[in-house]
């Protein structure tokens, strides 16, 4: 059975701060891992997928890393923002078993 | 990419009842599952929809509360039988092309059970 585990639970942040997250997989028969960014009332976004050890993805203020040999990656995002208020999702996907993990709830102060 | 959506988007059903979920996706699509999302967890995969054959259901799940359709590559229908509040949640219908590939998701059944 696989286990993607996401820390914090929630995280709150002022405006202009730059914050991380957490998504620790398992590394065995290990195919991707997916960061997705969740609005409420909105569909799942896909951020990034990931595939080699050492991948490190970017888009805008939003980066990620991936360790695959000891099953983590980080989502970075700097100079938050109001609008990058979501719940941020990782998915890995494991001999074609994808599992999510439960989500970091950001919320961004002004 | 992959444009998809759901009907309803929300609902609110009374005890012992049926709702059967839509999801239609702008083009084929070999990989289709569906999810939920109860109060404070993660996504939980409650089946992949397989064309012209039985679904394949996640351990926790049956067909005979959870009856999937797929009946061609770009539909799909879930139906919630029997409800009780515990079904209370968010469905979403997601597909995914390849093994490695972006899996896309609708935008969600919000189901309220009372």
């Amino acid at each position: 059975i696989l286990n993607v585990e996401q820390s914090p639970q929630s995280l709150h942040v002022q405006e202009g701060d730059s914050t991380n997250f957490t998504c620790s997989f398992p590394s065995s028969n290990f195919y991707a891992l997916h960061w997705y960014r969740w609005e409420t009332a909105k569909s799942p976004e896909a951020l990034f997928v990931m595939t080699l050890n050492g991948d490190e993805k970017k888009k805008g203020r939003i980066s990620a890393t991936l360790n695959t040999k000891e099953g983590y990656s980080y989502l970075y995002i700097k100079g938050s923002q109001p609008e990058d208020s979501a719940t941020y999702l990782c998915a890995s996907n494991n001999n074609n078993d994808m599992r999510f993990g439960a989500g970091t709830r950001l919320t961004v102060k002004p | 990419s992959a444009v998809i959506s759901q009907k309803p988007s929300r609902d609110i059903c009374q005890r012992g009842t049926s709702l059967t979920i839509q999801c239609q996706v702008d083009s084929q699509v070999t990989m289709m599952f569906w999810y939920r999302q109860q109060p404070g967890q993660s996504l939980t995969l409650i089946a992949t929809a397989n064309q012209g054959s039985e679904a394949t259901y996640e351990s926790g799940f049956v067909i005979d509360k959870f009856p999937i359709s797929r009946p061609n590559l770009t539909f799909s229908t879930l139906t919630v039988s029997n409800m009780s509040p515990e079904d209370s949640s968010i469905y979403l219908c997601s597909v995914r092309r390849g093994l490695i590939e972006t899996q896309y998701f609708g935008p969600g059944t919000r189901l309220l059970v009372l």
